[in-house]
């Protein structure tokens, strides 16, 4: 099975912050890659996928970064609403599998 | 509006059976591969399995964990999704959701979970 290894598990940031979370796969999966959001209590959100495509409707202070094993996510001006947890998640190959997931919180 | 929404969920002795529907609405639901995820309390996310669309003859994957146990299911004219669970141990106690994917097979669409407990 594929790993996926988040970090931070766990961030403490501003409001206006740029955050940037790193997600390392235990082999290549080329940029077979997505980010979600979810928020306590709530279903998991689609940010990004193929590790750089913001989804639609997402705002632009998300990006995305990496190819291969390693890759970002990085909120450019964190926001109120961004204070959640992320999780990576490949689709390289079965099982799917996702990160531990990054709790961002305010500090 | 593109909705998915789980039931079935319940308290259920270890050993026992639950089956978990998915009713959904606003596409076509014979277009798209569909995913089971659950999230155990406190815990990530962890993939259960998926039903490829129509065009991919409805072919299922499933995590190793649930594997022989459980059975994914479709009904396109129904509208709905089936997640069978069969031999249910204490460690399927789950927050489960169904999850539509895109065509690049990302899960762009979620429902808003329904809850498993298995527990004697």
């Amino acid at each position: 099975d594929i790993q996926l290894t988040q970090s931070p598990s766990f961030l403490s940031a501003s409001l206006g912050d740029r955050v940037t979370i790193t997600c390392r796969a235990s082999q290549g999966i080329s940029s077979y890659l997505a980010w979600y959001q979810q928020k306590p209590g709530k279903a998991p959100k689609l940010l990004m996928y193929a590790a750089s495509t913001l989804q639609s409707g997402v705002p632009s202070r998300f990006s995305g970064s990496g190819s291969g094993t390693e890759f970002t996510l990085t909120i450019s001006s964190l926001q109120p609403e961004d204070f959640a947890t992320y999780y990576c998640q490949q689709r390289q190959d079965y099982p799917l599998t996702f990160g531990g997931g990054t709790k961002v919180e305010i500090k | 509006e593109v909705q998915l929404v789980e039931s079935g969920g319940g308290l259920v002795q270890p050993g026992g059976s639950l089956r978990l529907s998915c009713a959904v609405s606003g596409f076509t639901l014979s277009d798209h591969s569909m995913d089971w995820v659950r999230q155990a309390p406190g815990k990530g996310l962890e993939w259960v399995g998926r039903t490829r669309n129509k065009a991919n003859s409805y072919t299922t994957e499933y995590a190793a964990s649930v594997k022989g146990r459980f059975a994914i299911s479709r009904d396109d004219s129904k509208n709905s999704l089936y997640l069978q669970m069969n031999s249910l141990k204490t460690e399927d106690t789950a927050v489960y959701y169904c999850a539509r994917d895109t065509q690049y097979y990302y899960m762009d669409v979620w429902g808003k979970g329904t809850t498993v407990t298995v527990s004697s």
